[in-house]
């Protein structure tokens, strides 16, 4: 299974919008409502901000959102902060108990 | 609450064996998956695995088979990754996080543990 591909880095004013784009293949992005987002700070464990496309986890702010279309998946982070700044890594699941993450986008707040 | 911790910080030598746990806490170890992700310095994650501790099924992906051997023991709570003869390759951090599944399709890693660093030199 080859990784999803992300853009490298994403970035915006604190108070904007930016979407970071991953993009599969039907065999898994395409494939599955079951594309998650999560946001590593520098030295931190990675931590679950989507999953299932669109659905956050309890105590995520409502300025994550996901969506997909066809074979690309996107999280929004709307009212950009200080502390959004992090890198964002999507995965899916891809068939036989196997999991495809994408390779990370570094967002930077202006 | 549900908590992974794993071991502290290694740092081995090329050939050597070595492994590392995870120990499950605050929720019914042997009724949930458990697997492992590698991030090697500065760089993205890879899924490597998975292991459902109540009857040991493990899944491994095509890169890591063969690799590792990811093993659990149920009496401890406690999920394992080995290597039998370690590679300077495998210098990376190793996150164990615990899954979501329906099915067999795994829909999100709820929990991860802190991390394991792994330095192999020669």
């Amino acid at each position: 299974q080859s990784a999803l591909t992300q853009p490298p880095s994403a970035s915006g004013s604190p108070g904007q919008s930016v979407t970071i784009s991953c993009t599969g293949t039907s065999s898994d992005v395409g494939g599955y409502n079951y594309v998650s987002w999560y946001q590593q700070h520098p030295g931190k464990a990675p931590k679950l901000m989507i999953y299932e496309v669109s659905k956050r986890p309890s105590g995520v702010p409502d300025r994550f959102s996901g969506s997909k279309s066809g074979n690309t998946a996107s999280l929004t982070v709307s009212g950009l902060q200080a502390e959004d700044e992090a890198d964002y890594y999507c995965s899916s699941y891809a068939g036989s108990y196997s999991l495809v993450f994408g390779g990370g986008t570094k967002l930077t707040v202006l | 609450e549900v908590q992974l911790v794993q071991s502290g910080a290694e740092v081995k030598k090329t050939g050597e064996s070595l492994k590392i746990s995870c120990k499950g806490s605050g929720y019914s170890f042997s009724t949930y998956w458990i697997g492992w992700v590698r991030q090697m310095p500065g760089k993205g994650l890879e899924w490597m695995g998975i292991i459902y501790p109540g009857d040991s099924d493990t899944r491994y992906s095509p890169s890591f088979q063969g690799q590792v051997t990811i093993s659990a023991d149920k009496s401890i709570s406690t999920a394992f990754l080995q290597w039998s003869s370690l590679k300077a390759s495998d210098t990376a951090m190793y996150y164990c996080a615990r899954p979501t599944l329906v099915q067999g399709a795994i829909l999100r890693l709820d929990y991860w543990g802190q991390g394991t660093l792994v330095t192999v030199s020669s």
